[in-house]
């Protein structure tokens, strides 16, 4: 069954500080890995996007990395922000464009 | 220039009912996803629109779930007779061809409560 689990489940850290959230994906054939941000009652924004051949992915204070022999990737969020709580969904795309999406982890970043 | 937009942004109903859902994606987008969000979980996927026609529809849980996109741009995500469980946030996105590595842009969701 793919399914694509994200840890920790919720984390808080004082502003400024640095996190990294995991995923790990049992997903096949796998296509590509995307990264979301989601605020609260709004829709999901895109992050980051790799392929199978990319290991990292930076936009802006957020870097991505992918390890597809071991089916992890992390987001690392650099001298985090306020505005930077929100869930951060995990994504597998499979298939024809079929998605996966993990759970979230919920960021909460504190003054 | 103008996102996804979905309407109604709350629908309240009762058990049995009919509801529609309104999607509009970004203009020239021609790939089209619907997803259900239930609380505390992440999106699970419903049905992909590559222009007209349903790509993809193995996510509708049932035959009471059925969309549309007749021309191509707006759909409407349609639910006979409601049940409790259809409670849910339902996303909509909208990505360009569709490609591997097109992102898909996420409407604000309409949250359906069934009574």
């Amino acid at each position: 069954k793919n399914q694509v689990e994200q840890s920790p489940q919720s984390l808080i850290i004082l502003e400024g500080k640095n996190c990294t959230l995991q995923c790990n994906y049992t997903v096949s054939p796998f296509s590509n890995l995307r990264w979301y941000k989601q605020d609260t009652g709004r829709g999901p924004v895109s992050l980051t996007i790799m392929t199978f051949s990319e290991n990292t992915k930076s936009n802006r204070r957020y870097t991505a990395t992918l390890d597809a022999d071991t089916k992890q990737s992390s987001l690392h969020i650099t001298a985090s922000q306020l505005s930077d709580s929100a869930s951060y969904i995990c994504v597998v795309s499979w298939g024809n464009e079929k998605l996966t999406f993990g759970t979230g982890t919920r960021l909460t970043i504190i003054p | 220039g103008a996102g996804v937009s979905q309407t109604p942004s709350n629908k309240v109903t009762e058990k049995g009912k009919y509801v529609e859902l309104r999607c509009d994606p970004i203009s020239g987008h021609t790939a089209l996803y619907w997803y259900r969000q239930s609380l505390g979980q992440g999106p699970e996927f419903l049905i992909y629109f590559q222009g007209t026609g349903a790509a993809d529809d193995s996510g509708l849980p049932n035959d009471r779930f059925f969309a549309v996109r007749p021309e191509g741009s707006v759909s409407t995500l349609k639910i006979q007779r409601t049940e409790r469980g259809d409670s849910a946030v339902y996303l909509c996105a909208s990505s360009l061809p569709g490609g591997p590595t097109d992102t898909q842009y996420f409407g604000p969701g309409t949250r359906l409560t069934v009574l």
